[in-house]
């Protein structure tokens, strides 16, 4: 069975700091990999995915996330945050099934 | 045009009472999804349906009945509702590309239920 945990429930930063959000995973077979963002009372909206290929992925809004395997981890990065990036923000895995499993989010919280 | 749609985006209701939420989608996608969002806004999903078939089942209640007239359309009815249905439930759908469904999502806005 597969499984995501998102080691931080929620990480304030301040306005251009650098941001990393952690993901780890775990499978005991092949995996995509995906952020999604949520803005308040909004749906859910992709920042990212990786299938395969490159191990480092870049998203919408300036964000990148690397895939590392050894340490069956998917960790999303911003380098210089903006007030608009306040939201929660979801890691999630599936395998060639369609079934997506979903971290706990983590709450990104940018103060100026 | 809204890709995936959802109706109503919100609803309150009385304990025991019946309600459906609906969703469209004009993406052309084979699979359509239910997932619940709780109160402390955890993920998890419910159904899955794949050109009108049930493909996942996941422990849901059996008050809880997804129906699919036609592959763009999944229908969420809930009869007898409790106090723990109160959630924000969202519609998804993906596409099958050469035989793979990577589990690629596109949400709906959510459909907020409240049960008091």
């Amino acid at each position: 069975a597969q499984s995501v945990t998102q080691l931080d429930s929620q990480v304030p930063v301040f306005e251009e700091a650098p941001v990393e959000l952690r993901c780890n995973y775990s499978s005991s077979v092949s995996v995509y990999l995906f952020w999604y963002v949520q803005y308040p009372n909004q749906g859910l909206q992709l920042l990212l995915k990786y299938l395969s290929g490159s191990t480092l992925v870049k998203g919408i809004n300036g964000f990148e996330a690397e895939f590392n395997k050894s340490q069956t981890s998917f960790h999303l990065r911003k380098p210089s945050v903006h007030i608009s990036d306040t939201a929660e923000y979801f890691c999630a895995v599936s395998n060639q099934g369609g079934k997506l499993i979903f971290g706990q989010g983590t709450e990104l919280s940018v103060k100026p | 045009d809204t890709a995936v749609s959802q109706t109503p985006k919100y609803l309150v209701t009385q304990m025991g009472n019946d309600k459906s939420i609906k969703c469209e989608q004009n993406l052309g996608h084979d699979t359509m999804y239910w997932y619940k969002q709780d109160s402390k806004k955890f993920l998890k999903i419910m159904f899955s349906y794949n050109n009108k078939e049930l493909i996942i089942n996941e422990t849901v209640p059996n008050r809880f009945s997804p129906k699919s007239p036609d592959k763009a359309h999944l229908n969420l009815h809930i009869n007898s509702l409790e106090l723990g249905d109160s959630a924000v439930y969202f519609c998804a759908s993906s596409q099958v590309a050469e035989g793979v469904n990577t589990g690629e999502l596109f949400f709906g806005e959510g459909s907020r239920l409240t049960v008091l």
